[in-house]
């Protein structure tokens, strides 16, 4: 299966500004989704960033909030923009090997974001 | 479109008991189902999986599921417990003709008792 590398770990960053995340994986993979998980709560996704093409998001999340980049197969960051306390969170991505979806998903360790 | 339920949001066990997880899914077609743990402060970890065939599946952990298409359920098992299983549990569901997204349940945190 797919190792992801995600960095940050943890910030803390101050209202009205942004906090770019970046996943890095050690093989080629076709689509990484990225997931917010709300305090207490379980995983909500984001969207989903499929190589050369804009990501999909899904109901209640916009470009604008969340631009997602996806330049290959390997990398692709998230940028919560604007942030408010209520983007505290932590945020999560995921991929699986191309070829071999739904065979399980890896996921990195996630990204726990405060906003001050 | 697909989802998932969880209904237990807490369980908490002796160790050395044994423990089920309950999950339950909507979806048109047979789906791909999924069991993860989350550690505290740490990412998921699949546990074990279900695509076709034999309905009873195990995973790493000692960890076993029981896809049941009567009941729309695939519910998580360990024998015996152990301290080191205090965590969240997620249950997700996935299909090829959903984008193969994954749709979560809302998780189960377990607690064990020594």
């Amino acid at each position: 299966s797919a190792v992801i590398s995600q960095k940050p770990s943890r910030d803390i960053c101050q209202r009205g500004t942004s906090l770019t995340i970046q996943c890095q994986v050690d093989s080629q993979v076709t689509m990484m989704f990225w997931y917010r998980q709300q305090p207490g709560q379980s995983l909500t996704l984001i969207a989903t960033a499929n190589q050369g093409s804009e990501a999909t998001y899904e109901s209640g999340f916009v470009i604008d909030k969340f631009p997602i980049s996806r330049p290959n197969l390997t990398f692709s960051t998230l940028t919560v923009s604007n942030m408010s306390p209520e983007d505290s969170s932590i945020y999560l991505c995921s991929a699986t090997p191309t070829g071999k979806e739904l065979y399980g998903y890896t996921f990195g360790s996630g990204t726990r974001l405060t906003v001050v | 479109a697909q989802s998932v339920t969880q209904p237990d949001i807490h369980i908490t066990v002796s160790e050395g008991a044994s423990l089920e997880l309950r999950c339950n899914y909507s979806y048109g077609a047979t789906p791909y189902l999924f069991w993860y743990v989350q550690s505290p402060g740490q990412g998921l970890q699949l546990l074990l999986k279900y695509f076709s065939g034999d309905t009873l599946v195990q995973g790493i952990k000692g960890f076993e599921a029981e896809f049941k298409r009567s009941q729309s359920s695939f519910n998580l098992r360990k024998p015996s417990v152990h301290w080191s299983d205090a965590a969240e549990y997620f249950c997700a569901v996935g299909a090829r003709a959903a984008g193969n997204k994954l749709t979560f349940g809302g998780g189960t945190r377990v607690l064990v008792k020594p």
